[in-house]
Formats: structure tokens, C-alpha cells, sequence
């Protein structure tokens, strides 16, 4: 069953704390990318990946950092500098123009 | 950094009438318009796209107009159904090639039955 994962669906963060969301995909998608989504708004990218080992920043990466190890995974770490966090995590990962989301996680300040 | 906008923000039909929602951009290098539909708690997902050596292409009860010159492309959904509900995205590519694309502000479409 190929598709696109992320995990946890909820997830609680505290102040001054790390905390990393999972992306996994089994689709064999080159590019991976991670967009916020806050209510009622549009998708803003916050980094992307075309390739293993090589990512970019997108609009919003302050406060958020990437790796890409593993063709598969694309973790995103909200770092305690980002001082807004509560948003709508989606990855998403393609091969050509179209771009396959997974279903999100939504990210809370405690 | 490039504006894409929706029009409307929101629209409310009657089961079976038609939906029609409205993307412009600003980026003249613009070669590909994908729309996304996205249902509540979940992620988006691709719906109908098009390439600009199209001018409309159709899948079934939905449709993409695309006018290039003015820079903006248009969703159209006929015999609109309750599971029509849902958040629309248009997401042009900017320049003409690569993966940025910069999604609109979305627009929230309601079935009435």
C-alpha cells in the first residue's frame, strides 16, 4: 500500500522544547517537502528536498530545521526559536510537477 | 515574492448547480496550474491540472480553463454533490520549470442539499 506517512497526528510542545514531526514516503519520490498551514490560510513552504543529502529553505525555515538521510524520510524539527509553532504540519513528495501530501500533523503549545 | 490570488474567498451552491473559482498570479514565466482539494483534517490532493499549451481540459464534471495571457486559470465544477465540499487551492509553478510552487489562499466551497 504505497503512500505518504506522517506521524504523530497530534502533537503537544512545550515551551523552549524541540520537536521533531516524521515524514516517511514508500512511493520513490525524489522530492520531499514540508509546508505550515494555518487557519483559514494557504500552504507556505518552509523547506524542500530534490535529492538525498541536499535541502533548501523555503519561505518561512526560521525556527525549523531538515534532514534528508534516507530517500524515504524527510523529518522536520520545530526548534525552540520558532516562536509561533501552532500551525498544520503537511509533507509532501513528488516525481514530476504533481506533489503527493500526507495527512498532516497538527502541532500545539502547551 | 510572487501573489497568487483566489476569488471567491467563499461560495455557497445548490446541489447540482455549477462552482466556478478564479486564480491569478503575477509570475508571466508560469507553465503549470495545479488544483488541489482539500477535506477537513486531511491533506490536499491534485484534482486537474494544466500546462500552458492548453487552453481547457476536462475530467469528468470538472474543468480547468487557463488564459495566459491575463495570467489567471479557473476551476469549474458542474453537477456540484455534498462531497464537492471541501477547501479548493490553485498552486501555479513559478518560472517554468523546477518545484516551487506558491499555493492561493484557498477557497471554501459548500453543497447545500
Amino acid at each position: 500500500d504505497g503512500g505518504i506517512t506522517q506521524s504523530p497526528k497530534y502533537l503537544f510542545r512545550k515551551e523552549g522544547q524541540n520537536v521533531t514531526l516524521s515524514c516517511e514516503q514508500n512511493l520513490n519520490h525524489d522530492a520531499m517537502y514540508w509546508y505550515r498551514q494555518d487557519p483559514g490560510q494557504g500552504l507556505r513552504l518552509i523547506y524542500y528536498s530534490q535529492i538525498v543529502n541536499d535541502f533548501q529553505k523555503g519561505d518561512i525555515a526560521e525556527g525549523y530545521s531538515v534532514s534528508r538521510e534516507k530517500k524515504e524520510s524527510f523529518p522536520l524539527t520545530v526548534t525552540s526559536a520558532q516562536k509561533n509553532p501552532t500551525a498544520f504540519y503537511l509533507c509532501a513528495s513528488s516525481i514530476t510537477e504533481t506533489q503527493y501530501f500526507g495527512p498532516g500533523t497538527r502541532l500545539l503549545v502547551l | 515574492g510572487e501573489n497568487v490570488e483566489q476569488h471567491p474567498s467563499t461560495l455557497s451552491v445548490q446541489e447540482g448547480d455549477s462552482a466556478v473559482i478564479k486564480c491569478t498570479y503575477s509570475d508571466s514565466a508560469s507553465n503549470y496550474f495545479p488544483w488541489y482539494k482539500q477535506e477537513l483534517g486531511k491533506g490536499p490532493q491534485l484534482i486537474i491540472d494544466i500546462r500552458s499549451n492548453v487552453g481547457e481540459k476536462k475530467d469528468q464534471r470538472i474543468a480547468v480553463t487557463l488564459n495566459k495571457t491575463a495570467k489567471h486559470f479557473s476551476l469549474h465544477i458542474t453537477e456540484t454533490q455534498p462531497e464537492d465540499s471541501a477547501v479548493y487551492f490553485c498552486a501555479p509553478r513559478m518560472g517554468n520549470y523546477g518545484q516551487n510552487f506558491v499555493f492561493g489562499p484557498g477557497t471554501r466551497l459548500s453543497v447545500l442539499p
